[in-house]
């Protein structure tokens, strides 16, 4: 069965970045684009990007753009996305998400919390 | 970027009645790309409806999707009590892929 199981729940300060990582089973890790998705507590959700785990080309929102980076290892069918120069707004659950007429499959999400 | 705006808010309905959102585009979503989710509190969104209306594996029959263009509906035709939950739509044509705000679907 499809599973995508990302890392578990990270604490930053101010300025600080940090990796999520989302590790990938049950299919062909080449075939389908990841999104990386947020949403802060209380909120809606938010397109932060989308990667291509065969090439490994990207493209991220504009308001990310400079302070994310969407990376993966096609040896362990595994997509990362570092989000660096942290603030308290970013504090929210980041899911990965496979892409296949909208989105067929999420991770279980990862809470980053940034506080001083 | 196209920005799409979901109403009502909130949605008040008991179970056995039927619900209908909305989902309205800034411009013409390409190709009918327009996906729908459920999502309840404390996990990650549950896709239902695909291209507009398609819907995705193992989603009952009482989920339908509709619409093309800017104006798009979900509608769940006699609610369960498992249906009350928060409803995005999506769409997935364009660059930056841009979601609504949300209709919360209450008990009423």
């Amino acid at each position: 069965q499809v599973q995508l199981v990302q890392s578990g729940a990270e604490v930053k300060k101010p300025g600080a970045s940090v990796k999520v990582s989302c590790k990938a089973s049950g299919y062909t890790f080449t075939i389908y684009y990841i999104y990386w998705v947020r949403q802060a507590p209380g909120q809606g959700l938010e397109w932060m990007g989308i990667i291509n785990p065969s090439g490994g080309s990207t493209n991220y929102a504009q308001k990310f753009q400079g302070r994310v980076a969407m990376t993966r290892d096609t040896s362990t069918s595994t997509v990362y996305m570092e989000l660096s120069s942290l603030r308290s707004e970013d504090t929210a659950v980041y899911y990965c998400a496979r892409v296949s007429g909208g989105i067929d499959y999420w991770g279980q999400g990862t809470l980053v919390t940034v506080s001083s | 970027e196209i920005v799409l705006t979901q109403s009502p808010g909130t949605l008040s309905l008991s179970p056995g009645e039927r619900a209908t959102l909305s989902c309205r585009a800034s411009q013409s979503v390409t190709s009918s790309f327009l996906a729908w989710y459920q999502q309840k509190p404390g996990q990650a969104p549950r896709l239902l409806i695909y291209g507009a209306s398609s819907r995705a594996t193992g989603i009952p029959d009482r989920f339908s999707g509709s619409g093309s263009g800017t104006d798009f509906t979900l509608t769940i035709s006699r609610l369960e009590p498992e249906d009350f939950a928060v409803y995005y739509c999506q769409q997935y044509g364009s660059s930056p892929i841009t979601f609504g705000q949300g209709t919360r679907l209450e008990i009423k």
